[in-house]
């Protein structure tokens, strides 16, 4: 148990659909992540957000929509996807936002797994 | 550019041990890390060395030369529960943290 839930842990969408990712941590973190992992490909970084102010945007396409309210939770709202989204979506945190070079260690959730029809 | 390279797989014996290697080229480098990934679940944090030389954490032992850009992540005595992917990444000075595409272990018996 790493102390970082998402749900839904499987999600099935047409490309018209509109839903979203909720990521919740519970460790007292100030900064939290959205990444993407593809099949045979590195996980990429998309969003960063650091005592609730999103700090980078990776190029990650409008379609993809974060929401920060506090600093425990974090939401990734999805619309009009694409079949080539389809991917394991990841958040994570960390203490503090590793921008500032500290080196945080970053505490993964198990991921939603995105079908995109 | 951003560059870490890793093996896409890798096999080994129960028992044994292995070593499995990181090579990076980044904008900075302020630390690197490991992570085991099981399939169909989070990826867990296994190391952190930001320093040159070994870290020693029960099986698991990390390496880092950071004048030569190169990691090793040994396992030893290994054992069945060990097969996973293995991923390695690289917090640049930029504060990004860059990932490999992951190594896939298999422990055979």
């Amino acid at each position: 148990e790493t102390g970082v839930t998402q749900t839904p842990r499987h999600l099935v969408m047409g490309m018209t659909n509109k839903k979203s990712l909720k990521c919740e941590q519970h460790l007292g973190h100030n900064a939290m992540y959205w990444y993407k992992q593809s099949a045979k490909k590195p996980l990429e970084l998309m969003f960063v957000y650091n005592f609730k102010e999103q700090t980078e945007n990776n190029s990650v396409p409008s379609r993809f929509s974060p929401e920060c309210p506090n600093s425990s939770h974090l939401f990734l709202h999805l619309h009009t996807l694409q079949p080539e989204d389809s991917a394991l979506y990841l958040c994570a945190s960390s203490q503090d936002d590793v921008f500032r070079g500290n080196g945080e260690t970053q505490y993964f959730g198990p991921g939603t797994r995105l079908l995109v029809l | 550019g951003q560059n870490i390279d890793q093996p896409t797989e890798m096999t080994a014996t129960e028992g044994a041990i292995v070593q499995i290697n990181c090579t990076y080229q980044t904008s900075g480098f302020n630390g690197l890390f490991w992570y085991q990934q099981h399939a169909g679940e989070a990826p867990t944090f296994l190391s952190y060395n930001v320093l040159d030389g070994l870290e020693e954490k029960g099986r698991f032992s990390s390496f880092l030369s950071r004048s030569k850009g190169y990691s090793y992540l040994l396992l030893k005595e290994l054992q069945m529960k060990d097969s996973a992917s293995y991923l390695c990444a690289v917090n640049n000075q930029g504060g990004k943290l860059i990932f490999g595409q992951g190594t896939e272990l298999s422990v055979k018996p």
